[in-house]
C-alpha cells in the first residue's frame, strides 16, 4: 500500500532543500482544504489551497498534495529559505460550512 | 485592501473589567469569524458570523459576547474574564463558506 506521511510537531530544515510538511485531516466530508503560515506573534497567511476534485496544485515555490482515499494533505515547499521559518498549519472545511477546522501545526526552522 | 485590521494590538485587563476587541474589513466580506488560539496551539473556532448575523457559536462561555454591528465591523466584548482565558485572538474574514479566510495580526490578551 501507499505509505503515508506522519505528522510531525518540529521539523529542520537546511537552506536550499526542500521541505515536506505532512497533516492527516479527519473530516472525510471535507473538501476544501488550506495551508496557512503563522509567524511568531502574526496572524495566519494564507499560503496554498486545494478543493476535494484535485490532487495537486502549485504555487511559487509551494505544491500541496491531497490524498482523499487516507485522508492526507502535504505542503512541499521548494528551496526552503530562512523567511520560511514559522508554524504551518493545514485547515479543512466542507461545502456550504463557514467552520474552517485547523490541525496541530508544524514548527519548520530552516538551518543556514 | 487585503487586510483584516483588529484593534488593540495588545490588552492587559483585570478579572472585574470590561473590554472590547475590535475587527475591522473593507474587502466586502459576508463572513467574519473570532478564533482563538491558546501558546503553541492552533486557532479554535469561536464564532461565525454570516451576513451580519450570528450563524456559529462554538459553545463559548457567556462572558465573550460578539457583536456585529455592520458588515466590515465585528467586535468582542469581554467581561469577567478568567485568567485562562488570556490568549491570542483572531479575527479572520472571508467572502462566502468554502473559501479562504484572510486572519488579523490578532489581539494578545492577558487576564490578570
Amino acid at each position: 500500500g501507499e505509505s503515508v506521511g506522519l505528522h510531525l510537531p518540529t521539523l529542520s530544515v537546511q537552506e536550499g532543500d526542500n521541505s515536506i510538511i505532512n497533516c492527516a485531516y479527519s473530516n472525510s466530508a471535507s473538501d476544501y482544504f488550506i495551508w496557512y503560515k503563522q509567524e511568531s506573534g502574526k496572524g495566519p497567511q494564507f499560503i496554498i489551497d486545494i478543493r476535494s476534485n484535485m490532487d495537486k496544485r502549485q504555487g511559487q515555490r509551494v505544491t500541496v498534495l491531497l490524498n482523499k482515499t487516507v485522508k492526507h494533505l502535504s505542503l512541499q515547499i521548494a528551496a526552503t529559505q530562512p523567511g520560511d521559518s514559522a508554524v504551518y498549519f493545514c485547515a479543512e472545511t466542507s461545502s456550504n460550512d463557514y467552520k474552517l477546522s485547523f490541525g496541530a501545526g508544524t514548527t519548520v526552522t530552516v538551518r543556514a | 485592501d487585503t487586510e483584516v485590521t483588529q484593534t488593540p494590538k495588545h490588552l492587559v485587563m483585570g478579572m472585574t473589567n470590561k473590554k472590547s476587541l475590535k475587527c475591522e474589513q473593507h474587502m466586502g466580506h459576508r463572513a467574519m469569524y473570532w478564533y482563538k488560539q491558546k501558546a503553541k496551539k492552533p486557532p479554535e473556532l469561536m464564532f461565525v458570523y454570516s451576513y451580519e448575523k450570528l450563524s456559529i457559536n462554538e459553545s463559548v462561555p457567556s462572558r465573550f459576547s460578539p457583536e456585529c454591528p455592520n458588515s466590515s465591523l465585528l467586535n468582542l466584548h469581554l467581561h469577567a474574564l478568567q485568567p485562562e482565558d488570556s490568549a491570542l485572538y483572531l479575527c479572520a474574514s472571508s467572502p462566502r463558506e468554502v473559501s479562504r479566510a484572510f486572519f488579523g495580526q490578532g489581539t494578545r490578551l492577558t487576564v490578570v
